[in-house]
């Protein structure tokens, strides 16, 4: 069973764009909402998280969204560059479980 | 310390041999994660220590696998009996409370 559904699969966007990313998690018990950046042939990388009782959070040009009663959150690239070519994931975590459950990934391109 | 490192990075084994993986976490943290990833997927959770303790083991750790964290400190993965269906990209993380720090992973050739 897929807890958390990410979507889309793949993203292509011009430098500047804003690439938005949704997630969507069943279970309610899920208290901790990361994202991860990942290049080829490289462990992910720890972007931003958030906690259900916050409702944006931002770092640098990253901003997750979170809204508690649809169980949907995103992540909204704001003047995407190149560079940020990579594949993010979507993850959640239930404090008494500790492991992170991963979405399918997010394929982003973004052209010069 | 820049970070979790994870020994080797490549590995290449034939069928029915065992391979054992190295993690050395960030030395303040005292949780210590392994996931497994195949290619174009998400990680998946296979086990989880806090310091020594081994707290929780996925289903998709089959008794072929055996990971320890002697002392608290790195950790080990071993798989015996590599099966083709074993190759993948095995993450090591570690991390306070909530947050987890990946390595840079071992990939896992079964030939």
């Amino acid at each position: 069973q897929q807890q958390v559904k990410q979507s889309p699969q793949s993203l292509i966007v011009q430098k500047g764009g804003i690439p938005i990313i949704n997630c969507a998690y069943e279970n309610t018990a899920f208290d901790y909402f990361p994202w991860y950046q990942q290049f080829p042939g490289k462990g992910p990388a720890l972007l931003i998280a958030i906690r259900p009782d916050v409702s944006e959070k931002k770092e640098g040009r990253f901003t997750i969204s979170f809204n508690k009663s649809a169980k949907q959150f995103s992540l909204h690239i704001m003047d995407s560059q190149p560079g940020d070519s990579a594949t993010y994931f979507c993850a959640a975590l239930k404090a008494a479980g500790n492991k992170l459950t991963f979405g399918g990934g997010t394929r982003v391109l973004v052209k010069p | 310390d820049t970070g979790v490192s994870q020994d080797p990075r490549h590995k290449i084994t034939k069928r029915g041999q065992n391979v054992t993986f190295r993690c050395d976490p960030i030395s303040e943290h005292n949780r210590l994660y392994w996931y497994r990833q195949t290619l174009g997927q998400g990680p998946e959770f296979l086990t989880y220590f806090q310091n020594e303790a081994q707290l929780e083991k996925s289903r998709l750790l089959s008794d072929r696998f055996s990971a320890e964290r002697p002392k608290g400190s790195f950790s080990t993965l071993e798989i015996q009996r590599t099966e083709q269906g074993d190759s993948a990209m095995y993450l090591c993380a570690s991390g306070p409370l909530y947050e987890q720090y990946f390595g840079p992973g071992t990939r896992l050739t079964v030939t």
